[in-house]
């Protein structure tokens, strides 16, 4: 089945310690999503790709950064983690053609800074 | 970007029509509405999307009235299993697709 891939499921990092998240693909879908959603809240956008086309919310830190290499995967590096960091970060893809756009996640890699 | 507002939270019993409407004011001409499903520790998943009157599949139902200013999610008999987090996304072309809090629906036995 086509699907949405991450890994690790769980990462357990230490304080300043970096981490990076992967997320692959076997849709082909041109755009790819990163969200931060931490206990309780919704999912927060972090950034996306159209393509190999970088777009970063105005309110992510520094600190998150991302890499698309290939259509089928992207990363999330988290160069040194804070405790705030902790949350679950979820990939998503869509289509990426005009109109509407509908996400497929992953299933999540849920972050816990020590 | 149309901005949502959802209630927080909705109880029901098992069995049970369960309809969340979402207020999207701002909408924009070519702004589709999507609704997601999450429950806890995992992704949201799609349910539904429509752009005006009336989307019916097999989970759900979507009603968008003329204006487009608002959209009710429909779950007929609803079970337990139906416990989770339903979002309401407003948007289409700039993939700049972000969630409100969303509607904690809890059935009950």
């Amino acid at each position: 089945d086509a699907m949405v891939i991450q890994n690790p499921r769980y990462q357990v990092t230490q304080f300043g310690k970096p981490v990076t998240l992967s997320c692959s693909q076997t849709l082909n879908h041109n755009v790819m999503y990163w969200y931060q959603q931490k206990s309780s809240q919704a999912p927060k956008l972090l950034f996306h790709y159209y393509d190999k086309d970088f777009n970063n919310e105005a309110d992510t830190p520094d600190n998150f950064q991302s890499r698309r290499p290939n259509t089928s995967f992207c990363f999330l590096d988290i160069r040194s983690p804070g405790l705030g960091d902790a949350a679950m970060y979820l990939c998503a893809t869509s289509r990426g053609h005009s109109g509407a756009n509908v996400l497929t996640f992953g299933a999540g890699s849920r972050l816990t800074v020590l | 970007l149309a901005k949502t507002t959802q209630p927080i939270s909705m109880d029901s019993y098992e069995g049970q029509e369960v309809n969340i409407t979402c207020s999207h004011n701002n909408i924009a001409t070519n702004d589709y509405i999507t609704w997601y499903q999450q429950f806890p520790s995992q992704g949201p998943r799609f349910i539904i999307q429509g752009y005006k009157t009336k989307v019916t599949n097999e989970v759900a139902s979507l009603f968008i009235p003329a204006d487009r200013k608002s959209s009710t999610l429909s779950l007929p008999r609803v079970s337990l299993s139906d416990t989770a987090v339903y979002y309401c996304l407003v948007g289409a072309n700039d993939y700049k697709l972000s969630f409100g809090a969303g509607t904690t629906v809890t059935v009950r036995a």
